[in-house]
């Protein structure tokens, strides 16, 4: 069945520093890939999509490009912030939408 | 964007006693919500898809009984933990698609925090 993997956390950072979570993905057909990010105490909420190959998602300097012959799509940001402390989770939809599944959440702690 | 909005954030109950949360679209119609629960430190496990008008479809090993999901209308759907236990005790998060086009983005609730004594 379709499965998503991600990088095993927690990820420490110094503020500035660049940023990777990698992401890979198992699955039939044309799925669209999802970062969502969960602040503490909170639900999630999208933080970029792409829904084919070699489309690029961005979102607050945060970007992922789905790669289908390495079926990744890693989260990549230049110079993270503390504000950037967060859960964050990589997600495929099938091609119907109608079924999301998430890899286990990669947990980032970003040090002022 | 979309708002997905569940109540109540926090609850805390006694063993034995039931406990409804509420998830709803507040600015579309939501024919599909998916009810999922979170553990400390870990992903989300869905618990169970709900379809306005129709019975919810539960994943394996979710206890329908325990957990009861009614989606009577295309902006609420609810969950009830009934008899609940300490081991209930958890995060439970609901997110729904909009209609249209489904690329399959998912607009969640900012989540409930259930603790049972």
């Amino acid at each position: 069945g379709d499965s998503v993997t991600q990088m095993e956390g927690p990820v420490t950072l110094s503020e500035e520093a660049f940023l990777t979570i990698n992401c890979t993905y198992t699955a039939t057909g044309y799925p669209s890939l999802f970062w969502y990010v969960q602040y503490p105490g909170e639900g999630l909420q999208l933080l970029l999509k792409a829904t084919k190959a070699d489309d690029k998602g961005s979102n607050k300097g945060f970007e992922a490009t789905y790669r289908k012959e390495t079926t990744s799509f890693h989260l990549e940001k230049g110079s993270v912030q503390v504000s950037d402390s967060a859960v964050y989770f990589c997600a495929l939809s099938d091609t119907g939408g109608f079924k999301t599944i998430f890899g286990a959440g990669t947990r980032l702690f970003v040090k002022a | 964007g979309a708002v997905v909005s569940q109540h109540p954030s926090r609850v805390i109950c006694k063993s034995g006693t039931s406990v409804k949360i509420e998830c709803r679209s507040l600015d579309f119609q939501a024919t599909t919500m998916f009810w999922y629960r979170q553990f400390p430190k870990q992903s989300l496990m869905l618990m169970a898809t709900s379809n306005e008008g129709s019975k919810a479809t539960y994943e394996q090993g979710v206890e329908k009984d325990k957990f009861l999901i009614n989606h009577a209308s295309l902006t609420l759907s609810t969950l009830t933990v009934t008899s609940a236990h300490p081991e209930d005790s958890s995060f439970y998060i609901c997110s729904a698609t909009a209609g249209g086009v489904n690329t399959g983005e998912l607009f969640f609730g900012e989540g409930s925090r259930l603790t049972v004594l």
